[in-house]
């Protein structure tokens, strides 16, 4: 069945660069969450949907970063002049209400 | 920290072996998950325990809560060399008035299990 797809794997970007990262959710899966994941360490919070409303945005680490899930399914993660600090996995899941979360292969940003 | 801490940080075992995995975390919770990563691929949800539980199975993996001690276990039985991974707990919490189900993760217990 289809689970959880994220696009692009793997993302080369050089420092000051813009990237945009995608994530397809399981359909009808009301949540979905972004996680970053530094090497060596577990994943850390970024930000929440419901839907299309996004409602925690608590982990964000700077205003360069910007998620959105404008119809309530495929989101998007931006990060903007992207800086070396930002090189990590980013992954995406997505639930049911209060359920098990159901995680994207991740996309592997490295910034040079 | 709402972060749970597991223990050990690495287990190296034999296959057929048991493996068990602690985490430990100073919160309230919602629920407590398990969660496994192999190398280079995505996390795969193992095991949810409700905070008014006590012990879960299915199959080779048995998962314990005692939210007095603030504690869970993953006991891995009969451990195969295919279970050679990253594992993390997750705290859902209700921290900040959140209660959609948000994740706290551990640091991760790097199991290898030897053929």
């Amino acid at each position: 069945g289809a689970g959880v797809s994220q696009s692009p794997r793997y993302k080369v970007a050089k420092r000051g660069q813009d990237v945009a990262l995608r994530c397809d959710p399981i359909s009808g899966h009301v949540s979905l969450f972004w996680y970053q994941q530094a090497l060596g360490q577990g994943p850390e919070f970024l930000t929440y949907f419901q839907n299309e409303a996004q409602l925690d945005k608590s982990g964000l680490p700077s205003d360069r970063f910007f998620a959105e899930r404008p119809e309530g399914s495929v989101s998007t993660l931006k990060i903007q002049r992207t800086q070396q600090e930002d090189s990590a996995v980013y992954l995406c899941a997505s639930s049911l209400l209060m359920s098990e979360q159901y995680f994207g292969p991740g996309t592997r940003l490295t910034v040079t | 920290s709402q972060q749970g801490e597991e223990d050990p940080q690495a287990l190296s075992i034999q296959e057929g072996e048991n493996a068990t995995m602690n985490c430990s975390y100073k919160t309230s919770i919602n629920n407590l998950q398990w969660y496994r990563q192999n190398s280079g691929r995505g996390l795969v949800h193992l095991i949810l325990i409700r905070s008014n539980e006590r012990e879960k199975h299915s199959g080779r993996l048995r998962v314990t809560l005692d939210t007095s001690k603030k504690s869970s276990s993953l006991l891995i039985t009969a451990s195969r060399a295919a279970d050679t991974a990253s594992y993390f707990c997750a705290l859902s919490t209700n921290a900040g008035g959140t209660s959609y189900g948000k994740l706290t993760f551990g640091q991760g217990t790097i199991l290898t299990v030897h053929p």
